[in-house]
């Protein structure tokens, strides 16, 4: 089945510094791939999607490039604010038999200080 | 975009009765629902998917008859908890599918449930 794997957190960072966090996945077929994000106490939120292989969604300074090759999806963000800290998941949707399977990966805790 | 709205955001019960939560998709129509349960600082686990006006589908290890969910309308899925107990306690969150272009999952802004 499709699966989703992310680094492990929590990952912290002084703020302004650059920010990775690696996502790869394995997948049958063309999956459209997600970056979401939960802040403290709520639901998630879209940040940003790609759609086929080279794509780059981009959303509030964040960005990450669908890699067909390397099946990956990095989100990337130059210059982090402490207001970033919050759990981010990467996930996939897939097609199969007329549905759609969402996949995610464990979320990956993001702590930015001043 | 596209809003999933959730309700109620808390709800505290008591052990033994039930309780309801209810996922609308405000701006578009929804034949898809997906319930997750969150545990503190884990990762979300799929519960079910709701398909609207047919029964729904659960993953393996969720009570059926615990978990009771209802897709009614292509705006509208409830999740009711019966019989909670504290066990239950958790972040339930719900999200709806949408195909314009590529099919996207939107989330709601969940529901913290304590079970007393």
């Amino acid at each position: 089945g499709d699966s989703v794997t992310q680094m492990e957190g929590p990952v912290t960072l002084s703020e302004e510094a650059f920010l990775t966090i690696n996502c790869t996945y394995t997948a049958t077929g063309y999956p459209s791939l997600f970056w979401y994000v939960q802040y403290p106490g709520e639901g998630l939120q879209l940040l940003l999607k790609a759609t086929k292989a080279d794509d780059k969604g981009s959303n509030k300074g964040f960005e990450a490039t669908y890699r067909k090759e390397t099946t990956s999806f990095h989100l990337e963000k130059g210059s982090v604010q402490v207001s970033d800290s919050a759990v981010y998941f990467c996930a996939l949707i897939s097609a199969s038999g007329g549905s759609y399977i969402p996949t995610f990966g464990r979320g990956t805790s993001l702590i930015v200080h001043p | 975009g596209a809003v999933v709205s959730q309700h109620p955001s808390r709800v505290i019960c008591k052990s033994g009765t039930s309780v309801k939560i209810e996922c609308r998709s405000l701006d578009f129509q929804a034949t898809t629902m997906f319930w997750y349960r969150q545990f503190p600082k884990q990762s979300l686990m799929l519960m079910a998917t709701s398909n609207e006006g047919s029964k729904a589908t659960y993953e393996q290890g969720v009570e059926k008859d615990k978990f009771l969910i209802n897709h009614a309308s292509l705006t509208l899925s409830t999740l009711t908890v019966t019989s909670a107990h504290p066990e239950d306690s958790s972040f339930y969150i719900c999200s709806a599918g949408l195909g314009t272009g590529a099919y996207t999952i939107y989330f709601g802004e969940g529901s913290w449930l304590t079970v007393v």
